[in-house]
């Protein structure tokens, strides 16, 4: 069964702050998809990156980075230099690739302050 | 990009009414759609996948009989909540897939059930 575990529920830092966002997942697929999605108070869905399990070089995206460590079934979420508008719930995400369904299971997702 | 509709934003209803929520994909047409619901201060959870033509597969613990799904076009989806009580007050909120496995997010429509 596939599972995603974003252990901090919330996490408050001052602005400019650097924040790191955990999630562990489990899955018995070799190959699969990984996400982080945004969701502010409007409650849409932002998306913010995909990765495939074959693809484990990180990425940097501005001031976002995304760390993937395959051996420790890891997808950590970075923000350098937090602003208030990155207050958000944040949730990390998985699904197959293969299957005719492809379900995208969501982690229970963090709640991050950023204090100005 | 891919753009995908929900219709309504939100909508109040009474108890015992059914309600209509329609997903729509603006610029793709979506082999796949799926309903997720939300609670507050809750994660997505999955409720039931539908593919266009045939019947939805719906995840365990949704009743079937209460959350109607049709999915007519390779473009629209409809999700109808039939005898709505308070406890079906949630946000709800729909994806669509892609050919190329992609999958595209409608901006939820929030569901009050008095």
């Amino acid at each position: 069964a596939q599972k995603v575990t974003q252990a901090q529920t919330e996490i408050s830092v001052v602005e400019k702050e650097d924040v790191t966002l955990d999630c562990v997942y489990e899955t018995r697929d070799t190959t699969y998809y990984l996400f982080w999605y945004k969701q502010p108070p409007s409650g849409e869905l932002v998306f913010l990156i995909r990765r495939n399990s074959f693809d484990e070089q990180n990425e940097i995206s501005g001031r976002y980075s995304w760390n993937f460590q395959k051996s420790t079934s890891s997808f950590n979420f970075t923000i350098t230099a937090s602003q208030v508008v990155d207050s958000a719930v944040y949730f990390c995400a998985l699904s197959d690739v293969y299957s005719s369904a492809s379900k995208i299971i969501f982690g229970s997702g963090t709640r991050l302050s950023i204090r100005p | 990009g891919a753009v995908v509709s929900q219709h309504p934003s939100w909508v109040i209803c009474k108890s015992g009414t059914s309600v209509k929520i329609e997903c729509r994909s603006l610029d793709f047409q979506a082999t796949t759609m799926f309903w997720y619901r939300q609670f507050p201060k809750q994660s997505l959870m999955l409720m039931a996948t539908s593919n266009e033509g045939s019947k939805a597969t719906y995840e365990q613990g949704v009743e079937k009989d209460k959350f109607l799904i049709n999915h007519a076009s390779l473009t629209l989806s409809t999700l109808t909540v039939t005898s709505a009580h308070p406890e079906d007050s949630s946000f709800y909120i729909c994806s669509a897939r892609n050919y190329y496995n992609e999958q595209f997010f409608g901006p939820g429509t929030r569901l009050t059930v008095l």
